[in-house]
């Protein structure tokens, strides 16, 4: 059972671009939650959803910012006209229920705004 | 609202000594109480969680923690650091506030080993 699945990786774009980063859960899990880390910071609560529906986005930056997880499909996060401040590690988290069962975290994107 | 503070964001130990990372958190809600390890460049691997079963937690590579409310304390230890211990250190919490339990992080603190 492949964990969770962040791509790309490392993501490099410039100002003004938009930033698309993708999430697939692991098998059977239906709750997905992003997180961001800034440097010498903990990760921060972005946004919540299970499939179809956004549960919590209480973390989101009102613009620019937005997620989906479609029926089929990765989970998705767009940034769209980014500034030098997005430039930040990014992580999906996935569990089946809740996630005060069991989450798993991808191994994240680093996003750099240049 | 939760909250945590990790006291020390940097701790330095002798490879065999005793490792005690602090976690305090604040929730208005019973807790889940959470230890994640992050390797450079890494995600974020669970140590172990404290879900209100019994307050001392063992996890993995030789980890556990005590849940102690009177205190609001989860403390991370392990009687001998090894040198793959390095890594950061996050402490969590969650609880189930509007139907939504998404985890509060510290800031994590900074564990080296040295030999």
């Amino acid at each position: 059972n492949a964990g969770v699945m962040q791509n790309p990786r490392h993501l490099v774009r410039r100002r003004g671009q938009e930033a698309r980063l993708r999430c697939s859960p692991m098998k059977g899990h239906s709750h997905v939650y992003w997180y961001r880390q800034l440097p010498e910071e903990g990760l921060k609560f972005m946004v919540y959803l299970q499939k179809e529906n956004i549960i919590d986005e209480s973390g989101m930056p009102k613009e620019r910012f937005s997620a989906e997880f479609p029926k089929e499909g990765p989970s998705i996060l767009r940034i769209q006209q980014v500034v030098r401040g997005d430039s930040a590690a990014y992580f999906c988290a996935s569990s089946p229920r809740t996630m005060n069962t069991e989450a798993f975290f991808g191994q994240g994107t680093r996003l750099t705004v240049v | 609202a939760q909250s945590v503070t990790q006291l020390g964001s940097h701790v330095s130990v002798s490879e065999g000594a005793l490792v005690l990372l602090r976690c305090n958190y604040s929730s208005s809600v019973p807790p889940y109480l959470f230890w994640y390890v992050q390797y450079p460049n890494q995600g974020l691997q669970l140590l172990l969680k404290y879900t209100s079963a019994a307050t001392l937690v063992k996890g993995i590579n030789g980890f556990e923690a005590e849940f102690k409310k009177s205190e609001t304390s989860f403390h991370l230890t392990k009687p001998s650091a090894h040198m793959r211990d390095a890594a950061e250190y996050f402490c969590a919490v969650s609880g189930s506030q509007g139907g939504s339990e998404k985890l509060v992080f510290g800031k994590g603190t900074k564990l080296t080993v040295n030999p």
